[in-house]
């Protein structure tokens, strides 16, 4: 089974970074994963997608100071120089064959 | 600039249905797969349906499957997804999101609406 394990909660000072974590389920450590952001009252925003090397596809507009890397079956989502429109949750993604698509339980991050 | 809006949602009573849609701007949207996501009240994000640029495959979360129908017209450059036998769990905000390349399946989202909410009750 493919599961996508974060952390519910995070938080770190205006201008600070936070470093957010998705860890593949069962050692699937080959799989590239996306992440989104979902602020309040908007809809989901596409950050970046990160492959199992490190490689990494922003979506378009997305700044600088949005990054992602990874480490075994872990992949990260860091945010730096944190603003307070960076207050939302985020939600890793992957698929698998006959599995589709499957979300992670999300992150909220708070930005203090 | 890429833009998924959607409409069609509402209060609707258990067991009846309802239609979304999704109308498309900026892209070629004969050439891209498109997919429904759902996030109900307070919860996570669940992926519901997706089908192929060309509508030779559609998928369904086992969730909705045997109750909701995707499809798409090109021509009006839309999305669709019709909902029957609805029930309280089906209750969520419905985001129509876009595939990122073109003539394939890359299995993420590049592209979201800002999203239509359906309620389920009596």
């Amino acid at each position: 089974q493919l599961v996508l394990t974060q952390s519910p909660s995070a938080s770190a000072s205006l201008g600070a970074s936070v470093k957010l974590t998705c860890t593949l389920s069962n050692g699937l450590s080959t799989y590239a994963i996306a992440w989104h952001q979902v602020q309040p009252e908007k809809g989901p925003r596409y950050l970046l997608k990160i492959n199992s090397d490190g490689s990494h596809t922003k979506g378009d507009g997305i700044p600088d100071r949005i990054s992602g890397s990874t480490s075994g079956a872990d992949r990260y989502l860091t945010i730096s120089s944190l603003q307070s429109e960076d207050e939302a949750d985020y939600y890793c993604q992957t698929w698998g064959p006959g599995i589709h698509y499957v979300f992670g339980t999300g992150t909220k991050v708070t930005v203090l | 600039e890429v833009q998924l809006v959607e409409s069609g949602g509402g209060l609707v009573q258990p067991g009846r249905s309802l239609r979304l849609s999704c109308v498309t701007s900026g892209f070629t949207f004969d050439d891209y797969a498109l997919h429904w996501v759902r996030q109900a009240p307070g919860k996570g994000l669940e992926w519901v349906s997706s089908i192929t640029w060309d509508s030779v495959t559609v998928h369904y979360a086992d969730s909705v499957k045997g109750r909701f129908t995707i499809s798409r017209d090109n021509a009006k450059k839309s999305l669709f997804l019709q909902m029957n036998s609805l029930r309280a769990e089906d209750t969520a905000f419905y985001y129509c999101a876009r595939d990122p390349d073109r003539f394939s399946t890359s299995y993420y989202f590049d592209n979201w609406g800002r999203g239509t909410l359906v309620s389920v009750s009596s």
